[in-house]
């Protein structure tokens, strides 16, 4: 089954704490993408990488890091400095334009990361 | 700023209403354009995309989407709503000469269906 999985589906942190959301794919995508979502608000970017050992900052960077060690994986880390993490986490990947049985620059996305701050 | 819009933060329709959902983006050039829909509990989809040729794109479930150049909109319809349409509504763009990089999206717009 190819997709998009993100983990945990639900992560509760005490404020102050660092905490890591997971993302893993197998469709072999090359780009992937971080989005929070709160309501009213869409989807914002955080984060994006379009290759391996490479990403460039979102329009809301402030307080997250992240790694692209692995083509399949982008870990994204909600630090300390995060004012307000509390909100829903999104990954996507997706392939550039030309590659055979790509669909040009279509986002998958995965279920979502809930993340509450206590 | 250079931006998607979608004026409608919710909207309300019984079964068997006919649905538009509105679209603006403000990139000029040669853009991608995609509907998302996210029902409740579940993974944003993709609805609907239009990279070029006919302007009226046809989606999944009855949705369709018409490209128009001159208003730079891209506005969402169905003919006749369901209950199971009940969802929130994302609008993107892939702005112009951009190739891989992030879509940007509109506030989104939910869509509550009462019978």
């Amino acid at each position: 089954d190819g997709g998009i999985t993100q983990s945990p589906k639900y992560l509760f942190r005490k404020e102050g704490q660092n905490v890591t959301l997971s993302c893993e794919q197998n469709l072999n995508h090359d780009a992937m993408y971080w989005y929070r979502q709160d309501p009213g608000q869409g989807l914002r970017l955080i984060y994006y990488s379009q290759i391996v050992n490479d990403f460039q900052k979102g329009d809301i960077a402030e307080g997250y890091s992240v790694s692209r060690e692995k083509k399949e994986s982008f870990p994204l880390t909600v630090t300390s400095a995060q004012k307000n993490p509390t909100a829903f986490y999104l990954c996507a990947s997706s392939n550039p334009p030309g590659l055979a049985g790509g669909s040009t620059d279509t986002q998958y996305f995965g279920p979502g990361t809930r993340l509450t701050v206590l | 700023a250079q931006s998607v819009s979608q004026h409608n933060h919710h909207v309300i329709l019984s079964e068997a209403a006919s649905l538009e959902l509105g679209c603006n983006y403000s990139y000029g050039g040669t853009v991608n354009l995609f509907w998302y829909v996210q029902y409740p509990g579940q993974h944003l989809q993709l609805l609907l995309k239009y990279f070029s040729g006919d302007p009226l794109v046809k989606g999944i479930k009855g949705f369709e989407a018409e490209f128009i150049k001159s208003k730079f909109s891209f506005n969402l319809r169905k003919p006749s709503v369901q209950w199971s349409d009940t969802a929130e509504y994302f609008c993107a763009v892939n702005p112009p000469n951009s190739g891989n990089t992030p879509l940007v999206f509109g506030k989104g717009t939910r869509l509550s269906v009462i019978a």
